[in-house]
């Protein structure tokens, strides 16, 4: 159980276009689901916190405009990177905290990761 | 704010003992997290400490004390499908709930 997907695993994109990546927790329900970016032999730099129904919390640094997180429903957060540019370039990766049950660990399940190129 | 602290680079001989250590420093702490990084993929969950003490799950060991701001990884047994990075993170409830990771410590395991 508790498997996180993200679709996709890899994009490239001409620079100023948009792109989506979207995270689904597959077999539970996720009132909160995480943003994260790393960049090469870095660790995970929090973006934001996707709240489901409400507005998501952005970290310091991040621009909201820029990249759009929607939380839509338990199962599905989507982030877009709009106008993106070849500094955005990046891996991106989800994460899930399960709401119900006893997650005793606090346990986050991460996605597999989106891999974005902005040529 | 917070500040995480962990060796960048550790190098250990296979069938080994290694302890890769973090420091932190930060508001609202709530836990302490350890995942297994693998270059190009997500990371897997390892451990979670909240309470002072030695958690042992396998060849996987993690301990945390709280007063020190301290937490250490302890492999056994050291496998080459260890070679990974080793990411401390911690679980903080200020201004909502976050993890928080640190740099990370890429460990090489040789033959």
């Amino acid at each position: 159980g508790a498997v996180v997907s993200q679709h996709p695993s890899w994009v490239i994109c001409k620079s100023g276009t948009s792109v989506k990546i979207e995270c689904r927790s597959l077999d539970f329900q996720a009132t909160t689901m995480f943003w994260y970016r790393q960049f090469p032999k870095q660790s995970l730099m929090l973006m934001a916190t996707s709240n489901e129904g409400s507005k998501a919390t952005y970290e310091q640094g991040v621009e909201k405009d820029k990249f759009l997180i929607n939380h839509a429903s338990l199962t599905l957060s989507t982030l877009t990177v709009t106008s993106a540019h070849p500094e955005d370039s990046s891996f991106y990766i989800c994460s899930a905290r399960v709401s119900r049950g006893a997650n005793l660990n606090n346990e986050q399940f991460f996605g597999p990761g989106t891999r974005l190129t902005v040529l | 704010g917070q500040n995480i602290d962990q060796p960048t680079e550790m190098t250990a001989t296979e069938g080994a003992i290694v302890q890769i250590n973090c420091t932190y420093q930060t508001s609202g702490f709530n836990g302490l997290f350890w995942y297994q990084q693998h270059a190009g993929e997500a990371p897997t969950f390892l451990s979670y400490n909240v309470l002072d003490g030695l958690e042992e799950k396998g060849r996987f060991s993690s301990f945390l004390s709280r007063s020190k701001g301290y937490s250490y990884l302890l492999l056994k047994e050291l496998q080459m499908k260890d070679s990974a990075s080793y990411l401390c993170a911690v679980w903080r409830v200020t201004g909502g709930f976050k993890t928080i990771f640190g740099a990370g410590t890429r460990l090489f395991v040789k033959a």
